[in-house]
């Protein structure tokens, strides 16, 4: 069974750091991209970044809106998926999602979210 | 970016009844397109991809169709479980894009 659990939300101050971690399990994890999309409360998912596969080198692409403040990085000993996030603002208060991708498109599997509050 | 219109916002339909969900991309995104189906406190399921192939396990009542800038979902006899809110995504060309959404209610 395929899953994904993120783990490491909760409330920052701003201009804070955290680290997001993605656990993965049931699949073969260096076959697959991984992404990380975030979603304010009520409003729709905003595609963050992925760091590609084995086979493309674990290379990373990143959306220009968090560009130089996050960064993906994964440890395939581990299966484990992270997302850095530096300089955080209020406008990043989201729930993070960790998703899987066979390749640079749609993500067909995941996780259940975690919740990240920036606020003094 | 490539910004995805989609509408509506909002849909009230009944039982067994058929509805239609739009999304505009703002240029050809060659059938880079993925429906999303997302209930509160869940995070989304994938139903449709590349416009219209039917994701595994998904009910055929769902379906997708589409090219170029415009595409659709329709969704035929509507279930009670099919009250959600429903996204679509383009990814054709980075930042991949997500539409603002439509909240399905089910009378």
């Amino acid at each position: 069974e395929v899953k994904l659990l993120e783990s490491g939300g909760g409330l920052v101050q701003p201009g804070g750091s955290m680290r997001l971690s993605c656990a993965a399990s049931g699949f073969t994890f260096t076959d697959f991209y991984m992404n990380w999309i975030r979603q304010p409360a009520g409003k729709a998912p905003e595609w963050l970044g992925f760091i590609r596969n084995k086979a493309n080198g674990y290379t990373t692409e990143y959306n220009p809106s968090v560009k130089g403040r996050f960064t993906i990085s994964r440890d395939n000993t581990q299966n484990m998926l992270y997302l850095q996030m530096n300089t955080l603002r209020a406008e990043d208060t989201a729930t993070y999602y960790c998703a899987r991708s066979k390749s640079d498109w749609y993500f067909d599997f995941w996780g259940p979210g975690t919740m990240v509050t920036v606020s003094s | 970016d490539i910004q995805m219109t989609q509408s509506p916002a909002s849909l009230s339909a009944s039982l067994g009844e058929t509805v239609s969900i739009e999304c505009l991309a703002s240029e050809d995104i060659y059938n880079n397109l993925a429906w999303y189906q997302q209930k509160p406190g869940k995070s989304p399921q994938l139903l449709i991809y590349y416009a219209s192939s039917l994701q595994d396990g998904v009910p055929s009542r769902f379906s997708g169709s589409g090219s170029g800038t415009q595409y659709s979902l329709k969704i035929n006899s509507l279930e009670s479980e099919d009250a959600a809110t429903y996204f679509c995504l383009q990814d054709s060309e980075y930042p991949f894009t997500f539409g603002s959404g439509t909240k399905l209610e089910i009378k």
